[in-house]
């Protein structure tokens, strides 16, 4: 079955440390995105890419990093230098402009 | 960033009630999407509305989009205790990438 597959589903990280999520896809879709949620908000977005080897901030970039060197991945680093990480962190991918998002389950992230 | 932003936060109503929630936003846009959220999971596409329509429909789900007055609402009727859940409605704010911007999202309870 295609679908999106992030993992862990949970993880825990020092203070001090990067730490990465990853996410994957199986539905030849070209474009991937990275938002955070906070308890009882919304959405904001990281990250996104629309093809391989290239990637643009969203709305809250700052602490964090991407890569996309296959269409099937999109991995987002914490870094230590995102001062607040403890939130739940959803990847999506998506055909393109004019098509719905295709979630993954999320990762809970939090500091320890 | 713009965003959709939806009204009311929360609402709890009775199994075999309507549900109505309302989504204005600020800017034009190119579509909206709406999606559904159960508690601590990825969220799932519902319906997507381009801009030059005004009402769709998928099962016992009714969307409808008035562009001069830069809102949507989702109606579900006849509701049933599974459909708990929160809401979000999300727009493209005319960006040519299909960037998502997502509102906070009403909390619909259904009680059985």
């Amino acid at each position: 079955d295609g679908g999106i597959t992030q993992s862990p589903k949970y993880l825990f990280r020092k203070e001090g440390q990067n730490v990465t999520l990853s996410c994957e896809q199986n539905l030849n879709h070209d474009a991937m995105y990275w938002y955070r949620q906070d308890p009882g908000q919304g959405l904001r977005l990281i990250y996104y890419s629309q093809i391989v080897n290239d990637f643009q901030k969203g709305d809250i970039a700052e602490g964090y990093s991407v890569s996309r060197e296959k269409k099937e991945s999109f991995p987002l680093t914490v870094t230590s230098a995102q001062k607040n990480p403890t939130a739940f962190y959803l990847c999506a991918s998506s055909m393109g402009t004019g098509y719905g998002y295709t979630f993954g389950s999320g990762t809970r992230l939090t500091v320890v | 960033s713009q965003q959709g932003e939806e009204d009311p936060q929360a609402l709890s109503i009775q199994e075999g009630e309507n549900a109505t929630m309302n989504c204005s936003y600020k800017t034009s846009i190119n579509n909206l999407q709406w999606y559904r959220q159960n508690s601590g999971r990825g969220l799932v596409h519902l319906i997507l509305i381009r801009s030059n329509e005004r009402e769709k429909h998928s099962g016992r789900l009714r969307v409808t989009l008035d562009t001069s007055k830069k809102s949507s609402s989702l109606l579900i009727t006849a509701s049933r205790a599974a459909d708990t859940a929160s809401y979000f409605c999300a727009t493209d704010d005319f960006r040519p990438n299909n960037d998502m911007r997502f509102g906070a999202g009403t909390r619909l309870t259904v009680k059985p």
